[in-house]
């Protein structure tokens, strides 16, 4: 069974544009959840989608959003980037049935660099 | 609000030594608790989990006990080897479905031979 996927694995910005990090979960795996992991501030959760609907939201500004597609497929978009910006974005994946304490799935994250 | 906390390594160790890391926990509710790895080079996985007070998670060696009365969930091995050098992250959930993970800072493990 093929792991949870993030593309692409290394990406190069600079300040004020907008970037787009894409994951693709286990297959099966309705759940997708964001996690940006810096130095400073640790492994820090973003969001949450299930069935194309965001069911839990970290403490992050607005510039951080995210959506999930019919095939739980997701992406998540930083616009007007920042430098503090800079981070490894860790996507994961589980089943996501209420009731059931799912294994998440992590992926090998995608590196960002804002210049 | 919930948060985690778990003790500053790096954590040096000779092979066969005993491990500890603590991590206590604060929430409002009664959430699950987990232990997950990180090997160099490698993404995040999960060593171990407990969803109520006073299971006990076990993988690998390693064990942890969900300590309610002391809001704790310490990760212990009893002999440990140099494949287990890697970056240990204690984490809680207070939903059903065990997202929107709560991770302490990290503590990093070197075991020498």
């Amino acid at each position: 069974k093929a792991g949870v996927t993030q593309t692409p694995r290394y990406l190069i910005k600079t300040r004020g544009q907008q970037v787009t990090l894409s994951c693709s979960p286990i297959s099966g795996h309705r759940s997708v959840s964001w996690y940006q992991q810096t130095p400073g501030q640790g492994l820090q959760f973003l969001f949450e989608y299930f069935s194309e609907t965001q069911r839990n939201k970290g403490n992050f500004p607005g510039r951080f959003s995210g959506r999930q597609f019919s095939n739980s497929r997701s992406e998540m978009n930083v616009s007007t980037l920042e430098l503090g910006d800079s981070a490894l974005y860790l996507c994961a994946s589980s089943i996501g049935g209420q009731g059931l304490t799912d294994t998440q799935y992590f992926g090998p994250g995608t590196r960002l660099t804002v210049l | 609000g919930d948060s985690v906390t778990q003790m500053e390594g790096p954590v040096t160790l000779s092979e066969e030594a005993f491990l500890t890391i603590n991590c206590t926990y604060t929430a409002t509710g009664y959430p699950s608790l987990f232990w997950y790895v990180q090997y160099p080079g490698e993404g995040l996985q999960l060593l171990l989990k407990a969803t109520k007070a006073d299971d006990k998670g076990s993988n690998k060696g390693f064990e942890a006990t969900y300590r309610k009365e002391t809001t704790s969930f310490h990760l212990e091995k009893g002999s440990v080897q140099v494949s287990d050098s890697a970056v240990y992250f204690c984490a809680l959930s207070e939903n059903q479905a065990g997202t929107a993970l709560i991770f302490g800072k990290g503590t990093t493990l070197s075991v020498s031979s």
